[in-house]
């Protein structure tokens, strides 16, 4: 099933904060955080596995709470470059499923100056 | 570059007409997936290889559509007798497989673009 993210859209100003929830009816083992720009490939930005460990990435970190099924990105001091459509993928472990991204339907975040 | 490749980045077709596309992971990666991506949706799951078989198709896949990775290392992806609905970005992406452990990073390519017409 595909995780379900929050907000679907934001709309910012350079420097303001923003979070982004991505959350799974089904036990997640990882939560993986990819950005996208029109028209181009997923970029990678992080990787959460199962123990809410917060990773960072320059001022773009995360959380995994795994009781609640769910993850958090968090945006400080945005800037224009931040802008794109960002996806969660939740892992799936067990079989032959081992190590395939679901994704859910993305949050498309706008920077304006 | 040693990133994922994908060629060619944009197919224009005629319905009914069949396409191949073909992905060149990061050398020493030996998991391999292909993904669709359609307009304002997220990455949908196709299948994916570890080395050269084939663990996992979904039923998305219908049977015009075959993925193969011969040797290990590239992979193609053949669309038969295509639909307007195949339109799609095709995605491929390659990751480590580190059993047991989730967390492999999956690296994606810039993608193939077709347009059936």
């Amino acid at each position: 099933q595909q995780p379900v993210q929050s907000p679907q859209a934001v709309i910012l100003r350079e420097g303001e904060d923003a979070v982004i929830n991505c959350s799974s009816s089904k036990a997640l083992y990882s939560v993986h955080w990819y950005r996208q720009k029109h028209g181009e490939a997923p970029v990678f930005l992080m990787i959460l596995l199962k123990g809410g460990e917060q990773k960072g990435h320059e001022k773009i970190s995360a959380s995994f709470n795994e009781k609640k099924q769910q993850s958090s990105l968090y945006l400080t001091a945005s800037q224009l470059s931040y802008s794109g459509t960002y996806f969660c993928g939740s892992g799936s472990t067990g079989g032959t499923s081992y190590g395939k991204l679901t994704f859910g339907q993305g949050t498309i975040l706008t920077v304006h100056p | 570059d040693t990133g994922v490749s994908q060629d060619p980045r944009h197919k224009i077709t005629k319905r009914g007409q069949n396409v191949t596309f073909r992905c060149d992971p990061i050398s020493e990666h030996n998991r391999l997936y292909w993904y669709r991506q359609t307009l304002g949706q997220g990455p949908e799951f196709l299948t994916y290889f570890q080395n050269e078989a084939q663990l996992e198709k979904s039923r998305l896949l219908s049977d015009r559509f075959s993925a193969e990775r011969p040797k290990g290392s590239f992979s193609t992806l053949e669309i038969q007798r295509t639909e307007q609905g195949d339109s799609a970005m095709y995605l491929c992406a390659s990751s480590l497989a580190w059993p047991g452990v989730p967390g492999n990073t999956i690296y994606f390519g810039e993608g193939s673009w077709l347009t059936v017409v």
